[in-house]
């Protein structure tokens, strides 16, 4: 069974830190990895898109890393803002059968919040 | 531009009823889908659709109907209100959905209480 795990569950850090959010990942066909913030009450917003073969990608302040041996992503964020405080979701990607299409896994996310 | 709409925003339903949330996207993309996203659950696909005359099932079908007779629309239909389908519930768009790197483009999502 597809899965996806992400940790911390929740994180509190003051504004102008840096933080690493982390997922591991068991999906096959892998396809891609992604990563969406979502604020509250708001819909998943994505930030970075990566394939097999990437194994970092930056978005500004947000930089993630994929390790497609170890099944493993993480995402950095630098010099954390008020306006990051929102939930990091880890997705990952397999291939369908049919059709082609993707079949998306999502984790549970990564309550992030940034206190002043 | 205005994205993905998703209305209305809130509803609630008592046991039985049915009722319609309805999707729109004005970008042509041809793949939309429906997720739920429950506390301490990832988002789950209900239905999806490749193009306009083309749905199937995701991972959590029961209880919801869905159609696409044009690019734009994707409705989807609760055909029974139960509890177990108080959620809020996601919809979203991307250009083909093949096996690639399509961005997916997600509404911002209807909170649907069933008592």
């Amino acid at each position: 069974k597809n899965q996806v795990e992400q940790s911390p569950q929740s994180l509190i850090i003051l504004e102008g830190k840096n933080c690493t959010l982390q997922c591991n990942y068991t999906v096959s066909p892998f396809s891609n990895l992604r990563w969406y913030k979502q604020d509250t009450g708001r819909g998943p917003v994505s930030l970075t898109i990566m394939t097999f073969s990437e194994n970092t990608k930056s978005n500004g302040r947000y930089t993630a890393t994929l390790d497609a041996d170890t099944k493993q992503s993480s995402l950095h964020i630098t010099a954390s803002q008020l306006s990051d405080s929102a939930s990091y979701i880890c997705v990952v990607s397999a291939r369908r059968s049919n059709f082609g299409n993707e079949k998306l896994t999502f984790g549970t996310g990564t309550r992030l919040t940034i206190i002043p | 531009n205005a994205g993905v709409t998703q209305t209305p925003k809130f509803q609630v339903l008592k046991t039985g009823q049915s009722m319609t949330l309805q999707c729109a996207q004005d970008m042509n993309h041809e793949y939309m889908s429906w997720y739920r996203q429950d506390p301490g659950m990832g988002l789950r696909l209900i239905h999806y659709s490749v193009g306009a005359g083309i749905t199937d099932q995701g991972e959590v079908p029961n209880g919801y109907n869905v159609s696409r007779s044009t690019t734009e629309d994707f409705p989807l239909r609760l055909l029974s209100a139960a509890p177990s389908q108080t959620s809020v519930y996601f919809c979203a768009s991307s250009y083909s959905g093949l096996a690639g790197v399509d961005e997916q483009y997600f509404g911002p999502g209807t909170r649907l209480t069933v008592t």
